[in-house]
């Protein structure tokens, strides 16, 4: 089993300032990393993702992630946050042996971006 | 392209009442789950489906059922709705070879008085 920990519920930040969002996994097996991007009273979008190979991934609008095997940890950051930006980010593991393809999340973490 | 749909978006229902959440996808995808989100919670996983005909439970099973009996549908069934059953419900589907990489449907507000 696996499970997923956001450590920070919100995290109000003023424009084009840099923001990182914390995610630390556990599990006992090998994982692939995701986070999701959900807006107000919409569904989940894939921001991106860690399958294998290099440790540092990009994904959507401006936003990266580094996989850190050995903290467990899948960091999401940004170098210039805009007032868009503000919406609540979901950390996910997947195990890679199940057989099957579903998700652990976290509670998410609430980014607030202000002027 | 459709993706993951999900009917109806928005139901209120009454204690003891029962309903079916519908989703389907076009992708032809081997699986499909469905999740609940709750505020402060994230997505729960409810049950999954690897293909037609087999299911399995996820975390937070009690109170739902679901079938697969094509590859394109996954229907969520509440068989007399509690107020904990409020939630957003999520549909999802993924396909063999794709790292897991799961695309979601737009969710189902569901409010049970």
């Amino acid at each position: 089993a696996q499970s997923v920990t956001q450590l920070d519920s919100q995290v109000p930040v003023f424009e084009e300032a840099p923001v990182e969002l914390r995610c630390n996994y556990s599990s006992s097996v090998s994982v692939y990393l995701f986070w999701y991007v959900q807006y107000p009273n919409q569904g989940l979008q894939l921001l991106l993702k860690y399958l294998s190979g290099s440790t540092l991934v990009k994904g959507i609008n401006g936003f990266e992630a580094e996989f850190n095997k050995s903290q467990t940890s899948f960091h999401l950051r940004k170098p210039s946050v805009h007032i868009s930006d503000t919406a609540e980010y979901f950390c996910a593991v997947s195990d890679q042996l199940s057989g099957y393809s579903t998700l652990t999340f976290g509670k998410g973490t609430m980014l607030l971006v202000s002027p | 392209n459709a993706g993951v749909t999900q009917t109806p978006k928005f139901q209120v229902l009454k204690t003891g009442q029962s309903m079916t959440l519908q989703c389907a996808q076009d992708m032809n995808h081997e699986y499909m789950s469905w999740y609940r989100q709750d505020p402060g919670m994230g997505l729960r996983l409810i049950h999954y489906s690897v293909g037609a005909g087999i299911t399995d439970q996820g975390e937070v099973p009690n109170g739902y059922n679901v079938s697969r009996s094509t590859t394109e549908d996954f229907p969520l069934r509440l068989l007399s709705a509690a107020p904990s059953q409020t939630s957003v419900y999520f549909c999802a589907s993924s396909y063999i070879g794709s790292g897991n990489t799961i695309y979601f449907g737009e969710g189902s507000w569901l409010t049970v008085v």
